[in-house]
């Protein structure tokens, strides 16, 4: 199976840059999406296809993806980007997988 | 607007069976796969299973096969997910999530949106 690794917590200052990363093997050969999970929410997709943002995300989001390991970057953050953040890739082995990082949280100071 | 809602919260026994729906509004519902994805209280996502509606092609996680069913009935837009003997560690919160692709052939997976989620308690 494939695993993603993901840090568990990210602490970051209003204004600040926050770069969370989700490790896995070769994953720059992957193409990895990312989600943001407000408390009592559900899932909302942030980047896709390492970098591209869905309409509505704004700017300040980013990503990219080399080597071993793929980073969702929040520039000048703010107090409702506070939330678990998952990554996510697409594996084949005998069958179709999904597979998802364990979730990073990220708390704004 | 491209929508999935879900059926309302479940409390159920051990050993019950259950059902719990997603409703696909907004889009050809045939054309797109829909999974389900577990979220066990205070834990991550783990993606369950998927079905393809135009034709009710239908693949699970290891973890989940033999578990879980799940169907789609395409004259009402809606994908289900059933238990016929509830246990315990079902408990968590239960999404469903439109699968998008790109490349030619499919390359490149993800999900969006996602249902609201359906949170079904088993408890004795």
């Amino acid at each position: 199976s494939y695993v993603l690794t993901q840090p568990p917590s990210v602490s970051v200052a209003p204004g600040q840059t926050a770069r969370i990363t989700c490790a896995g093997n070769d994953i720059g050969g992957k193409s990895v999406h990312w989600y943001q999970q407000k408390p009592g929410q559900a899932p909302v997709l942030v980047i896709y296809n390492d970098s591209d943002r869905p309409s509505g995300i704004p700017e300040r989001f980013s990503g990219s993806n080399y080597g071993n390991t793929a980073t969702l970057t929040i520039r000048r953050v703010e107090a409702g980007d506070e939330a678990d953040y998952y990554c996510q890739v697409w594996y084949i082995s005998s069958d179709h997988f999904f597979v998802f990082g364990a979730g990073t949280q990220v708390t704004v100071l | 607007e491209v929508q999935l809602v879900q059926s309302g919260e479940e409390v159920k026994k051990p050993g019950e069976s259950l059902k719990i729906s997603c409703k696909g509004s907004g889009y050809n519902f045939n054309d797109y796969w829909i999974a389900w994805v577990r979220q066990m209280p205070g834990k991550g996502l783990e993606w369950m299973g998927i079905i393809y509606p135009g034709d009710s092609d239908t693949r699970y996680s290891p973890s989940f096969q033999g578990q879980v069913t799940i169907s789609a009935d395409k004259s009402t837009t809606t994908a289900d997910l059933q238990w016929t003997s509830l246990k315990a560690s079902d408990t968590a919160m239960y999404y469903c999530a439109r699968r998008f692709c790109f490349g030619t052939p499919c390359s490149s997976f993800w999900f969006d949106p996602w249902g609201q989620g359906t949170l079904v308690t088993v408890s004795s």
